[in-house]
């Protein structure tokens, strides 16, 4: 009954490949995010959904694509890996609101990524 | 540049003191304010909402907003050892029709019994 589920929870790649990151949240939100969290720990969000509309583009390389089936599904594809992609991504959800407050944001386990 | 501050720490309490986590924020609009426990190695968990000016109290935590000052701060009573990690701030900017949530570098809070 796990909230927020990512997979994979570990990715060693190399440089130059591609990979992919799913994520899946039982609930009920309507908006999803990716979050990147390198080495220093700072945590940064990088793309928000709303019922699988992209509302939230933080100028990330268009390596990266996010992608939401359903409103109850985010993954995160990238292209072309590189060393300084190595972080933790991390997906979130919660339920949005449009008045300018805004509701918990619920995060899943993270996906440790390596690019060797 | 929307920004949250906080002091990276190491906070280094005493067991069974209080632990004063602090935190500033640059857009005088927020009104959203959270925070997050994280353990090495796990994912954030949340400790606190604040959404008004004010004192928020729940068991050992208590979250402090005065929005005037631009400032929100947690308390952590009866400090303990499992108390021990890094502690993040996170405000909630409104832009454009869409809330962002920007966290601040962390606190790392070591408990020593």
């Amino acid at each position: 009954d796990t909230a927020v589920s990512q997979t994979p929870k570990y990715l060693v790649t190399q440089m130059g490949n591609d990979k992919s990151i799913k994520c899946e949240q039982n609930l009920g939100h309507d908006t999803m995010y990716w979050y990147k969290q390198d080495s220093k720990k700072f945590l940064k969000i990088m793309f928000s959904y709303n019922n699988k509309e992209l509302i939230i583009n933080e100028t990330v390389p268009n390596r990266f694509s996010p992608k939401s089936p359903d409103k109850a599904h985010l993954n995160l594809h990238i292209n072309s890996l590189e060393l300084g992609d190595s972080a933790v991504y991390f997906c979130a959800s919660s339920q949005e609101w449009s008045s300018g407050r805004s509701d918990t944001q619920y995060f899943g386990p993270g996906t440790r990524l390596t690019v060797l | 540049q929307k920004e949250v501050e906080q002091n990276s720490g190491p906070l280094s309490v005493p067991e069974g003191a209080i632990a004063s986590l602090n935190c500033t924020y640059s857009d005088r609009g927020s009104q959203s304010f959270f925070w997050y426990r994280q353990y090495s190695g796990k994912s954030p968990e949340l400790i606190m909402s604040i959404y008004s000016n004010g004192d928020k109290e729940d068991g050992r935590f208590t979250a402090q907003l005065n929005k005037a000052s631009q400032y929100v701060s947690l308390l952590i009573r009866d400090s303990q050892p499992s108390d021990s990690a890094t502690y993040l701030c996170a405000v909630n900017f409104f832009s454009g029709g869409y809330n962002k949530l920007i966290f601040g570098a962390g606190t790392r809070l070591a408990v020593h019994p």
